[in-house]
């Protein structure tokens, strides 16, 4: 079992807006700051968020990251095709010296 | 360009060892911890482990300490990942990515391509 959970599946519409929850504890989210991964089907992740809401170059302004208390959480808007994929959670923790990671959620675009 | 680069698949029987690697270039390799990540058939990331290549520094997940050695040659910029004794419970896809950060923890940019590794008698 991850030690950060996430739902594991989500989906919408095009156009929809959805949201992916990534829940931990004092010693991970309540500490540190956020990662969010994207992984498309058959290639290796991608940085999505960094610093809990920073976007790197490339990525659309539709997704979004934000963070309270000891949950994190991954918006997306204006749903496209392309977005279905699997995202993921990660953070360092200060209890286990290392970084843990959500199990994932894969999101479907219907 | 920033990349890191990994080694192929490999197929291999239970018992063999097996090392698998990480190669970066764009950038300084010394200046960014490099970490794997064990990814299970059909299953999630799991964070094994990171090393410091400017030391050598390791530092190994609890549920991977001293089932697999992290090491790097840091003269030809490369990281590698080493099983001793593999398990069919070893069959997963490895990604190595590249620790980034502003000061504190960080996150991982870029990804390898990720390394197929199947044990199987």
């Amino acid at each position: 079992q991850s030690v950060l959970t996430q739902p594991p599946s989500a989906s919408g519409t095009p156009g929809q807006r959805v949201t992916i929850s990534c829940s931990g504890s004092r010693s991970n989210i309540g500490s540190n700051t956020v990662s969010w991964y994207q992984q498309l089907p058959g290639t290796a992740p991608k940085l999505l968020f960094y610093s809990t809401n920073q976007r790197p170059s490339g990525v659309p302004d539709r997704f979004s990251g934000s963070k309270s208390g000891t949950s994190a959480s991954l918006a997306i808007s204006g749903l496209q095709s392309e977005d279905e994929a699997d995202y993921y959670c990660a953070s360092w923790d200060d209890s286990l010296n290392g970084w843990v990671f959500g199990g994932g959620t894969k999101l479907t675009v219907l | 360009e920033v990349q890191l680069v990994q080694s192929g698949a490999e197929v291999k029987k239970p018992g063999e060892s097996l090392r698998i690697s990480c190669k970066g270039s764009g950038y300084s390799f010394t200046s960014h911890w490099i970490t794997w990540v064990r990814q299970m058939p059909g299953k999630g990331l799991e964070w094994m482990g990171r090393i410091d290549p400017s030391d050598s520094y390791t530092k190994y997940s609890p549920s991977f300490q001293g089932h697999v050695t992290i090491s790097v040659d840091k003269s030809i910029s490369t990281a590698y990942l080493q099983w001793s004794s593999l398990k069919a419970s070893d069959t997963a896809m490895y990604y190595c990515a590249r620790r980034d950060s502003n000061g504190y923890y960080g996150w991982f940019d870029p990804w390898g391509q990720g390394t197929l590794v199947t044990v199987s008698s």
